[in-house]
C-alpha cells in the first residue's frame, strides 16, 4: 500500500534553532518528493521538489533530502524563526496520473 | 509563480442550505483542477478530480450528488456542498494542474465550511 510517514507529529523549538523533519515513503513507483509548508488556514505552498536522482535541494533557510534507496527524505529548516511555524507536510508522487499521496504533516511551533 | 485562488475563504451556513465554493486559476490555464478536503489535524484528503469540459471523477465514499464539481472554463471550478449538514464542516481546498502535468499542483487559500 502506498503511504507516506512523518515524523515527529509536532515540534516546539526556540527561535534560532535548527530542526530536522522526517519523510517515509513506500509509493512505488516513485517520480517525485515535495514538501509544503501550510499555514493555520491556508493552502500548503510548496518549498521543495525532488525527483528520483535529486540528493538534495534548497530553497532558502530550508533543505531537504532525499535517499531514494531507503525511501527517506527529511527537511532540515536553519535558524528557525516564528514565521516558520506551520505544519510541514511531505506529499509524494508515483506513476504519472495517479493522485498525490500526502503524508500526515507534521506541526512546527517556534518560540521566542 | 501559478496562483490559485479560492472564494469565499470562510462561509458559515445553516444545515439543509447549499453552499458554492469557487476555484481559480489567475495567470494559468488548469485543465485539471482538484478538491480536497482537511478536518483538523489531518493531511489533505483527496475528494474528487476534474478536467475541463469532463464530469468530475470522485474518490470512493465520496457522494457525487452531495458535492457537485463543475469546472466550466479552464479558470474555473466550483464545488457546491448540496443539503449541508455539520459533518460536512471542515477545509476545503482546491488545486490546479497545467501544462506541467497533474503532480504539480498549485493549491489554493483554502475554504472554512462551518455547518450550524
Amino acid at each position: 500500500k502506498n503511504q507516506v510517514e512523518q515524523s515527529p507529529q509536532s515540534l516546539i523549538i526556540l527561535e534560532g534553532k535548527n530542526c530536522t523533519l522526517q519523510c517515509n515513503y513506500t509509493v512505488s513507483p516513485f517520480s517525485n518528493l515535495r514538501w509544503y509548508k501550510q499555514d493555520t488556514g491556508r493552502g500548503p505552498v510548496s518549498l521543495t521538489i525532488m525527483t528520483f536522482s535529486e540528493n538534495t535541494k534548497s530553497n532558502g533557510r530550508y533543505t531537504a533530502t532525499l535517499d531514494a534507496d531507503t525511501k527517506q527524505s527529511s527537511l532540515h529548516i536553519t535558524a528557525s524563526q516564528l514565521s516558520d511555524s506551520a505544519s510541514y507536510i511531505c506529499v509524494v508522487s508515483g506513476q504519472a496520473g495517479t493522485a498525490l499521496i500526502f503524508g500526515k504533516g507534521t506541526t512546527l511551533s517556534v518560540s521566542s | 509563480g501559478a496562483v490559485v485562488s479560492q472564494h469565499p475563504s470562510w462561509v458559515i451556513c445553516k444545515s439543509g442550505t447549499s453552499v458554492k465554493i469557487e476555484c481559480r486559476s489567475l495567470d494559468f490555464q488548469a485543465t485539471t483542477m482538484f478538491w480536497y478536503r482537511q478536518f483538523p489535524k489531518q493531511s489533505l484528503m483527496l475528494m474528487a478530480t476534474s478536467n475541463e469540459g469532463s464530469k468530475a471523477t470522485y474518490e470512493q465514499g465520496v457522494e457525487k450528488d452531495k458535492f457537485l464539481i463543475n469546472h466550466a472554463s479552464l479558470t474555473l471550478s466550483t464545488l457546491t456542498v448540496t443539503s449541508a449538514h455539520p459533518e460536512d464542516s471542515s477545509f476545503y481546498i482546491c488545486s490546479g494542474a497545467g501544462i506541467l502535468g497533474t503532480d504539480t499542483q498549485y493549491f489554493g487559500p483554502g475554504t472554512r465550511l462551518t455547518v450550524l
